[in-house]
Parts: C-alpha cells; structure tokens; sequence
C-alpha cells in the first residue's frame, strides 16, 4: 500500500486560506469516508484536527475544514495564524492487507 | 489528565529485538483501541499496528508483520510493542495512540510523546 500523495509544501501569509490536498485511490481515499488530518509540530507527537472527513474533534479550531471529492481529501485552513506553521498529514482507510495509510506529509509554512 | 507514556526504546543491533511499553492513565483503557504508529528520522508518519480494545483483533502493517507483535494488558493499563528481526528501516520514533472513542482505530486521538528505537550495528 503507498503512501496518499500530498504537496511537499504549502505557504500562505497571515490571515489567508490555504489548502492541502491528499490524493489516493479507488481503495482508500474514493472508497470510504474513514479520513482524518494530524498536524505536527517539530518535536512533538502529532494531533489529530479532522476525522471522518470534515468532523473536528473538541477542541480544535474552526478555522480548520476538511472535505473530500472522489479520491482527493482537502484541508483548508482559513485566517492562516503563525501557530499554524507545522507538518499535516491525512490519512484513509484502506482496503488493501495494511488497513491505515497516512500521506506523504506537507509543511505548511507562514510567510 | 489523560497521557501516554512510551518506553523501551534504544540502540538495537540488525536482527536484534526490543519490546516498547505504553502506560495509559486519565482515561478507561479497556474501553479503547489502541495503535503503535512510528515515524522514521525526517520522514512521515507510517502506522503499524492496532488491538481492539479487549485485545482479540489484531492487526499489523504488511512492513512489520511476522516480525513485530502487539499485546495489551488492560490490568495494568499498558499497552506493548514486541519487536523482533529489526532491521535498518525500523529506526523510527514509536508513538502509541489512542483510538477516537466509537471509530475503533480509524482516528487516533490521544497520542504519547514516542520513544526512539535506533537500529545500528
């Protein structure tokens, strides 16, 4: 099972929407909703800010938003904040004999 | 509050086994799924693999099976990761997680700080 591909980077100034998207296939991220988005700050374990597609869990900021369209995922982040600067992966179930895939990553940098 | 800790990890030779421990607290471990997720040095997240949460389905990623076997002792509130046959590309940091309440293991929701496994002749 590869890995769900996402952009090596994504930038944005202060205040903008930006939005990262998470492409797979027809065995994961087109055949279910089972898809969730963590964000990593360096050092630290990640946090998971999305699930099942567009659900935030308690807790987690408004200004993040997830959707989905056929096998590509998306999370917009709106009000771009410098707090905001870090790592985010997706991640799908998968059909496939290794059932949790995650993406490949994008560091969300703020200019 | 509710907190993972990790622990086990180190310098491990190739063809060397470890055992990581994770130690719940804050929160009714039985009633959880729980997951091992590593990511290696500069690299993404990789998941490796999961117990419900009364420990009778298991599961493991096609990279680490027959090699790696995940237990839980929800007496003592403790989670394991026994690692056997490591190779070079098993040098990750080990998370532990936990399973988002009522979504068995597809979203991890609490996560530990990891624990460095260093494979290394």
């Amino acid at each position: 099972q590869s890995a769900l591909t996402q952009p090596a980077s994504v930038s944005g100034s202060p205040g903008q929407s930006i939005t990262i998207s998470c492409t797979g296939t027809s065995s994961d991220v087109g055949a279910n909703n089972y898809v969730s988005w963590y964000q990593q700050h360096p050092g630290k374990a990640p946090k998971l800010v999305i699930y099942d597609v567009s659900n935030r869990p308690s807790g987690v900021s408004y200004r993040f938003s997830g959707s989905k369209s056929g096998h590509t995922a998306s999370l917009t982040i709106s009000g771009l904040q410098a707090e905001d600067e870090a790592d985010f992966y997706c991640s799908s179930y998968t059909s496939s004999s290794t059932p949790l895939v995650f993406g490949t990553g994008t560091k969300v940098t703020v200019l | 509050q509710v907190q993972l800790v990790e622990s086990g990890g180190g310098l491990v030779k190739p063809g060397g086994s470890l055992r990581l421990s994770c130690a719940a607290s804050g929160f009714n471990f039985s009633d959880y799924y729980m997951s091992w997720i590593r990511q290696a040095p500069g690299k993404g997240l990789e998941w490796v693999s999961y117990s419900s949460s009364s420990g009778r389905t298991i599961h493991y990623a096609d990279s680490v099976k027959g090699r790696f076997t995940i237990s839980r002792d929800n007496a003592k509130n403790s989670l394991y990761l026994q690692m056997n046959s490591l190779r070079d590309e098993d040098m990750a940091v080990y998370y532990c997680a936990r399973g988002l309440e009522g979504w068995d293991y597809y979203y991890m929701d609490v996560w530990g700080k990891g624990t460095t496994v260093t494979v290394s002749s």
